[in-house]
């Protein structure tokens, strides 16, 4: 079965500070992306970046990107000079092959962002 | 292009009473999704439709939850009888079967208060 582990309940990051959010996930599956989306207060889901398990090399998309060690299995998000509108609740994700369409997503618990100014 | 939509944003209702949440999804998407999130918790699949084919309805409980999706477009989530530990988020979400890379694309979510 596929799982996605954030151990981070909780961080905070001063603005203008880079910071760095875990992610490790457990999955037997040769194919798989992986993927972070945000969740302000508001309560919408906003995908931010995307990571294949075969691309050479780490994804980016403006002040994000995504730190994947294969090996390690994980997939860290790294946010560059972090804003207060960054703070929100931050989560990964899995996409998997599953049956023949192959599109289930399994989701971490989260992590919580906090930008102090 | 406007985005998923889902209807009542908020609904509050007694146990034992019955409930349903709406989603459109965006346009030509042929993947629907239904996930229940709990508070300051990750999403969590409740059913997956590939067009009007639910593929993966493992997560669903059965006995009081029911789902359709007529003509592959609009779906509809029920909730019959609502139990105290049904408060949660529902959220809906899309994705093209052929998109780059499945990304999904979620709506608004209806939050549901059972007391």
């Amino acid at each position: 079965a596929q799982k996605i582990t954030q151990t981070q309940p909780g961080m905070f990051v001063q603005e203008k500070e880079a910071v760095t959010l875990d992610c490790t996930y457990d999955t037997s599956d040769p194919s798989y992306g992986l993927f972070w989306y945000k969740q302000p207060s508001s309560g919408e889901m906003i995908f931010l970046i995307y990571q294949g398990s075969y691309d050479q090399q780490n994804a980016t998309e403006g002040r994000y990107s995504l730190n994947f060690q294969k090996a390690r299995k994980s997939a860290n998000l790294v946010i560059s000079a972090s804003q207060l509108g960054d703070s929100a609740m931050y989560f990964c994700a899995m996409r998997g092959v599953h049956d023949n369409y192959g599109q289930n997503f399994v989701f971490g618990p989260g992590t919580r962002l906090s930008v102090l100014p | 292009e406007a985005g998923v939509v889902q209807s009542p944003r908020y609904k509050i209702i007694e146990k034992k009473q019955p409930v349903a949440f709406w989603c459109n999804p965006i346009s030509g998407h042929n993947t629907l999704y239904w996930y229940r999130q709990n508070l300051g918790q990750g999403p969590e699949l409740l059913i997956r439709y590939e067009n009007e084919e639910a593929v993966d309805d493992s997560q669903l409980p059965k006995d009081r939850f029911s789902a359709e999706r007529l003509k592959g477009v609009d779906s509809t989530l029920k909730i019959q009888p609502a139990e105290l530990g049904d408060s949660a988020v529902y959220l809906c979400a899309s994705s093209p079967y052929f998109g780059r890379n499945y990304e999904q694309y979620f709506g608004p979510g209806t939050r549901l208060t059972v007391t």
